[in-house]
């Protein structure tokens, strides 16, 4: 199975600064296949990005990802309130089955 | 609209055996591959298998093969998971999800159930 590690844990920021995030992967996958949720307290996980670059329906543009191979990032740039949450990173593995990071929680400094 | 609504809490005793509901609504049931996934207190999201609504095909993720169970009733729109032999370790909140596109399991999950608490005590 595919082991995702984030990168920072805690990641402590203010309103308007620019977020960087990472999700590594212990073997080179698809780019079609590594996704990215915010969840935030008591709610359920929110897709934000697809095929590692596309952004979901609805999601602002301020949310944008890239990356390949073993190396992906979500960005955010312009913090807002709403932002500070818990983002996980989401490999679909077929039959290898899917697997997720172990979430990096955006905190308001 | 488009949603997933899955069944209440549970509480339930060690060695006993919990079945979770997710009734689907306003999309073509069938057409859509249904994850389950999970997520202990204060922990990340544990990946636990899909359903083929179409063909009840199913995947389950290896530590959860012998006591994990996923149907589908399509004459109402739901998917249940049921848990067998529970432990404590298995208190969490339990999802299933909907992935993006028609007729693959290998895609993001772009709708997802409200969540089904479920605490495991003696």
């Amino acid at each position: 199975e595919i082991v995702l590690t984030q990168s920072p844990g805690t990641l402590s920021l203010s309103p308007g600064d620019r977020a960087t995030l990472s999700c590594r992967a212990s073997q080179g996958v698809a780019s079609s296949s590594l996704a990215w949720y915010q969840q935030r307290p008591g709610q359920a996980p929110r897709l934000l990005i697809y095929g590692a670059s596309s952004r979901a329906t609805g999601i602002s543009d301020r949310f944008s990802g890239s990356g390949s191979g073993t190396h992906f990032t979500l960005t955010i740039s312009r913090l807002e309130p709403e932002d500070f949450a818990v983002y996980s990173c989401h490999h679909s593995g077929g039959s290898l089955g899917d697997t997720f990071g172990q979430g990096t929680k955006l905190e308001l400094k | 609209q488009v949603q997933l609504v899955q069944s209440g809490a549970e509480v339930k005793k060690p060695g006993a055996s919990v079945k979770v509901s997710c009734q689907a609504s306003q999309y073509s049931f069938t057409a859509y591959y249904l994850h389950w996934v999970r997520q202990a207190p204060g922990q990340g999201l544990e990946w636990m298998g899909w359903i083929n609504p179409n063909s009840d095909a199913t995947q389950y993720a290896q530590k959860f093969q012998g006591r994990v169970s996923m149907t589908c009733d399509t004459s109402i729109n739901t998917a249940f998971m049921e848990l067998s032999d529970l432990k404590s370790d298995d208190t969490a909140v339990y999802y299933c999800a909907k992935v993006r596109s028609i007729f693959t399991a290998v895609d993001a999950f772009n709708l997802w159930g409200q969540g089904t608490v479920v605490t495991v005590s003696s």
